[in-house]
């Protein structure tokens, strides 16, 4: 099973910055990753999938990066509605369709 | 517009059943793989088991927790998908997600749509 690792657990930052959270993988999970938003009271939303395709609706300010075993979700400029938790998932092995624990990106 | 309603919720005791639906609409259900997601309270996301459709198959997987209590099936005639949880314990406490592989592909199944959630409480 592939697991997931995601740093930081909790982000603080201010509108306005540059935010970069990290999703490392077990094993080469090739560019089968996938990047959701979720904030408190909602189901989780795809922003990226393919490690770097914004899914259709997402801001350009959200993009990721990476391949193999080492990814990056960025967001150019944080916006007030940003602040949430964001999960990697990993889709190249599976079962199981592992995902990491989350980052919490909270306002400073 | 693409929507996933789930049902079926509540309250059990451990060692009870229950049984989950997702009302799929606004896409092709019969082609798409879909799967569900688990969240406990507080916690990150768990992904529980996936049913393919039925022209891959149909076959299921399962996560190793639930493997051999839970069931997922579909029913394309009425565009629906279902958990059926057996022996529950106090663990499977959660919200209960559907979420279905619709833009994407048997190669690339990243879950591009989401339901609102059920949730699942296990307590005597």
């Amino acid at each position: 099973e592939i697991v997931m690792t995601q740093s930081p657990a909790t982000l603080s930052m201010s509108p306005g910055e540059r935010a970069t959270l990290s999703c490392r993988a077990s094993q080469s999970v090739s560019s089968n990753l996938a990047w959701y938003q979720q904030k408190a009271g909602q189901p989780p939303r795809l922003l990226i999938y393919g490690a770097s395709t914004r899914a259709t609706g997402i801001p350009a300010r959200f993009s990721g990066s990476g391949s193999g075993t080492e990814f990056t979700l960025t967001i150019s400029s944080l916006q007030s509605e940003d602040f949430a938790v964001y999960y990697c998932q990993q889709y190249n092995n599976w079962p199981p369709y592992s995902f990491g624990q989350g980052t919490k990106l909270e306002i400073k | 517009e693409v929507q996933l309603v789930e049902s079926g919720g509540g309250l059990v005791k451990p060692g009870g059943s229950l049984r989950l639906s997702c009302a799929a609409s606004g896409f092709t259900f019969f082609t798409a793989w879909v799967n569900w997601v688990r969240q406990a309270p507080g916690k990150g996301l768990e992904w529980v088991g996936r049913i393919k459709s039925k022209t891959s198959g149909a076959t299921t997987d399962y996560a190793a927790p639930v493997k051999g209590r839970f069931i997922i099936s579909r029913d394309d005639s009425k565009n629906t998908l279902y958990l059926q949880m057996n022996s529950l314990k106090t663990e499977d406490t959660a919200v209960y997600y559907c979420a279905a592989v619709i833009t994407g592909t048997p190669a690339d199944p990243y879950f591009d749509y989401w339901g609102q959630g059920t949730l699942v409480t296990v307590s005597s």
